[in-house]
């Protein structure tokens, strides 16, 4: 069945490094691709997403691009602040179940100013 | 714009007792989605609904029922409460249609339900 895996965490880092989550996914179809970030206290929200492979969706100065060839859709920020500290989740969306997303386990990110 | 509403917030429950959440969204969402988020697993898919008075089981059905009488409503069920479903619970919406696999999910803020 469809799967999504990415990079365990937590990850800290200092404030204004360059920031790279992996995640790679396995389907059966051609999914749709999204990143979800999750602030404490509140529920997942859009942070990006790609349809189609070389796609790339960008988001305050968040940025990942679709690779078929590679089945991933790595999330990068060049700068990272404080602010961006939560949870983030990739997410995949298959074109032949409309109605389930597969989700990774999520991944810690702590910014230290 | 409300988006997707759950209710309660926090609520703390004994070993057998029951409960209903209630998810209510406003964006006239077709499909509805309960999931629990546990420590280090993500989320998982406990039901789910791809329209009014229609349900469909998840990854981890066991021990909830859900019910969809209204389109803007999915409500979550608990009959009888175990240590194990102490978790937060998350309701999600999306549309149906030409591409609706392109479409994002939009969550509520969660159930932070402990069972003692």
């Amino acid at each position: 069945g469809d799967s999504v895996t990415q990079m365990e965490g937590p990850v800290t880092l200092s404030e204004e490094a360059f920031l790279t989550i992996n995640c790679t996914y396995t389907a059966t179809g051609y999914p749709s691709l999204f990143w979800y970030v999750q602030y404490p206290g509140e529920g997942l929200q859009l942070l990006l997403k790609a349809t189609k492979a070389d796609d790339k969706g960008s988001n305050k100065g968040f940025e990942a691009t679709y690779r078929k060839e590679t089945t991933s859709f790595h999330l990068e920020k060049g700068s990272v602040q404080v602010s961006d500290s939560a949870v983030y989740f990739c997410a995949l969306r298959d074109e032949s179940s409309a109605s389930k997303i597969i989700f990774g386990s999520g991944t810690r990110l702590s910014i230290r100013p | 714009n409300a988006g997707v509403t759950q209710t309660p917030k926090f609520r703390v429950l004994k070993t057998g007792q029951s409960m209903t959440l209630l998810c209510a969204q406003d964006m006239n969402h077709e499909y509805m989605y309960w999931y629990r988020q546990d420590p280090g697993m993500g989320l998982r898919l406990i039901h789910y609904s791809v329209g009014e008075g229609t349900t469909a089981k998840g990854e981890v059905p066991d021990g909830y029922n859900v019910s969809r009488l209204k389109k803007q409503n999915f409500l979550l069920g608990l009959e009888s409460a175990a240590p194990s479903q102490t978790s937060v619970y998350f309701c999600a919406s999306s549309p149906q249609g030409a591409g609706s696999y392109n479409s994002p999910l939009h969550f509520g803020n969660g159930t932070r339900l402990t069972v003692t």
